[in-house]
């Protein structure tokens, strides 16, 4: 089955500054990957994803990259909020299952 | 996107109990799924439900133990039967599928149930 990894487990930044988290997959029939928010005692709700015929989509602040030569893909946030503070999910799709990534606790100062 | 309710929001059980948690989605969808997450930690499937046929079960999760219903396209239950303190966690459900062709892989998330066994 796929294995997805997620680094860092933990990511302190400044507000304003950048923050980048990233994934990498053992599948290469993955197809999808979306990356969720989830904030304390709240439900993952999506933010971004690619498809693998995607090498890059950008929302606003947030960006994610696809390279799947190197089977990896990461979360770009730039202009970093303290809102943006919680833990960040990725996931791969294939073979109708999501595999998660084991979650980057992101923690911005202000 | 689909909106999604789960009861109950909580509970506090008895070990040996059994709990069962109701999902409801405002439309008609084909896959939809039951996770456990426990605190700190990342989302585990325990099980795909599809309508009209057996669900599928991830390993490490047995239907004796987690029972699945799923009667309809919009509905899907999952109980917790006989409950240990190592069961104390948060169930979501989710569906896949958004409304539109590129949205069609999307997953969404029921708010979650927080289930304390004591």
């Amino acid at each position: 089955g796929e294995n997805v990894e997620q680094h860092p487990s933990t990511l302190s930044v400044q507000e304003g500054d950048s923050a980048v988290i990233k994934c990498t997959y053992s599948d290469s029939a993955s197809n999808y990957f979306p990356w969720y928010k989830q904030e304390l005692g709240k439900r993952p709700q999506l933010i971004i994803d690619i498809r693998s015929n995607v090498g890059e989509k950008k929302d606003q602040r947030i960006a994610v990259t696809l390279n799947k030569t190197a089977k990896h893909f990461s979360l770009h946030i730039t202009e970093t909020q303290p809102e943006d503070s919680a833990v960040y999910f990725c996931a791969a799709y294939n073979f109708n299952k999501f595999y998660f990534g084991s979650g980057t606790k992101l923690n911005v100062k202000p | 996107s689909a909106v999604i309710s789960q009861k109950p929001s909580r509970d506090i059980c008895q070990r040996g109990t059994s709990l069962t948690i109701q999902c409801q989605v405002d439309s008609q969808v084909t896959m939809m799924f039951w996770y456990r997450q426990q605190p700190g930690q990342s989302l585990t499937l325990i099980a795909t439900a599809n309508q009209g046929s057996e669900a599928t079960y991830e390993s490490g999760f047995v239907i004796d133990k987690f029972p699945i219903s799923r009667p309809n396209l919009t509905f899907s239950t999952l109980t917790v039967s006989n409950m240990s303190p190592e069961d104390s966690s948060i169930y979501l459900c989710s569906v896949e599928g958004g409304t539109s062709l590129s949205s069609y892989n999307e997953q969404f998330f029921g708010p979650g149930t927080r289930l304390t066994v004591l």
